[in-house]
């Protein structure tokens, strides 16, 4: 079956400091990749995805390289805002999976 | 001009009732989704529908019961509620199912006493 194995926080940076959340993978078929963000009391949003091997994913100056030779899609940035606190979640899905398999979340805070 | 609503936001209510959330989408999307958020944050599929018909029911108690009346509702009933029930219900829409990212609504806080 399908599953992410994500890096187990919480995490505490200051602001503009480097953040890297790691994200390996194991999948039955050819996956497509996303970066989900939960902001404290809010749902998820959608962050970034990649759809095949080596494509980046980017927004909000968040960045994730789909790297299927090493089966992972690490997060990073290069400056953390304190407005960047929040829970990443890893996931993936296959097609014909009808469901995105989650990692366990990494709470990331920043502090001013 | 909100993508997946999901109503009620907060639901309080005591063991042994029986509960309903709604979940509507307006992205035009033909599959729907609720996940279940527990105290750790761990997200975890509950079902999902394509275009209205069940398509995964995660090993779910038969306590909970989700309804389709069409391609923008997925409704999500729960009978007999029970303490482990508490969590953050999460629904969500994508289209055509695997390798598309899904969308989510803000979920719904459920806290039994």
């Amino acid at each position: 079956g399908n599953s992410v194995t994500q890096m187990e926080g919480p995490v505490t940076l200051s602001e503009e400091a480097f953040l890297t959340i790691n994200c390996t993978y194991t999948a039955t078929g050819y996956p497509s990749l996303f970066w989900y963000v939960q902001y404290p009391g809010e749902g998820l949003q959608l962050l970034l995805k990649a759809t095949k091997a080596d494509d980046k994913g980017s927004n909000k100056g968040f960045e994730a390289t789909y790297r299927k030779e090493t089966t992972s899609f690490h997060l990073e940035k290069g400056s953390v805002q304190v407005s960047d606190s929040a829970v990443y979640f890893c996931a993936l899905t296959t097609t014909n999976d009808y469901k995105l398999s989650f990692g366990a979340g990494t709470t990331v805070t920043v502090r001013a | 001009d909100t993508a997946v609503s999901q109503t009620p936001k907060y639901l309080v209510t005591q063991m042994g009732n029986d509960k309903s959330i709604k979940c509507e989408q307006n992205l035009g999307h033909d599959t729907m989704y609720w996940y279940k958020q527990d105290s750790k944050k761990f997200l975890k599929i509950m079902f999902s529908y394509n275009n209205k018909e069940l398509i995964i029911n995660e090993t779910v108690p038969n306590r909970f019961s989700p309804k389709s009346p069409d391609k923008a509702h997925l409704n999500l009933h729960i009978n007999s509620l029970e303490l482990g029930d508490s969590a953050v219900y999460f629904c969500a829409s994508s289209q055509n199912g695997g390798n598309q990212p899904q969308h989510f609504g803000d979920g719904t806080r459920l806290s039994i006493l």
